[in-house]
């Protein structure tokens, strides 16, 4: 079965500081790979994707990832943190098979950004 | 369009009532599905739809939950006899396409709070 962990449950850092947002996940293939953002009491927004290809993937707001197969993760970087992007993050892999292809989320990481 | 909608945001009820939760995806998806989420944990897949054939459920979908879409387009999330553990966050995602790789986009969700 599929699984996403996300080692770190809460990370501050000061705005305009850089970030890295860690993933790993478990999967018999080559997955599917998410991050999601969620602000208080809102849906979640897709930030970025992965699925073949170019293992550096660029997302919206400025963030991006890195597909490392050898180490089963998918980090989330950016290089200078705003205010707004304080936040909970969300890693999550989805299925390349079956029909329903659902995803399979992390428990999150909350980022603090200080001024 | 406007993406995802769901109704209502926020719903408190006493145990033993029942509740039902409405999703309207994006016009053109066939896929929808419904996920919770409780504090802390990322989102937990519990059921998928292809138009209006209900074809995954998942484990934590108990025999009190019953979830609908009757023409393919909107779907319904019924609980009934609701406990204090089904306090959580709903949230319904749809997307488009019968195979390849699978982004879903979420609604803001129904929060539900169990007194």
């Amino acid at each position: 079965a599929q699984s996403v962990t996300q080692p770190d449950i809460h990370i501050t850092v000061s705005e305009g500081a850089s970030l890295e947002l860690r993933c790993n996940y478990s999967y018999g293939a080559t997955p599917y790979l998410f991050w999601y953002v969620q602000s208080p009491g809102q849906g979640l927004q897709l930030l970025l994707k992965y699925f073949s290809g170019d293992t550096l993937v660029q997302g919206i707001k400025g963030f991006e990832a890195e597909f490392k197969r050898s180490q089963s993760s998918f980090n989330l970087r950016k290089p200078s943190v705003h205010w707004s992007d304080a936040a909970e993050y969300f890693c999550a892999v989805g299925s390349t098979s079956g029909s329903a292809r659902q995803l399979t989320f992390g428990s999150g990481t909350q980022l603090t950004v200080l001024p | 369009d406007t993406g995802v909608s769901q109704d209502p945001r926020h719903k408190i009820t006493k145990r033993g009532q029942n509740v039902t939760f409405r999703c309207d995806p994006i016009s053109e998806h066939n896929r929808l599905y419904w996920y919770r989420q409780t504090l802390g944990q990322g989102p937990e897949f519990l059921t998928y739809f292809q138009n209006e054939a209900q074809l995954e459920k998942s484990r934590l979908l108990s025999d009190r939950f019953s979830a609908e879409r009757p023409k393919g387009s909107f779907s319904t999330l019924e609980i009934q006899r609701t406990e204090q553990g089904d306090s959580a966050m709903y949230l319904c995602a749809s997307s488009s396409g019968y195979s390849g790789a699978n982004v879903l986009t979420f609604g803001a969700g129904s929060r539900l709070t169990v007194l």
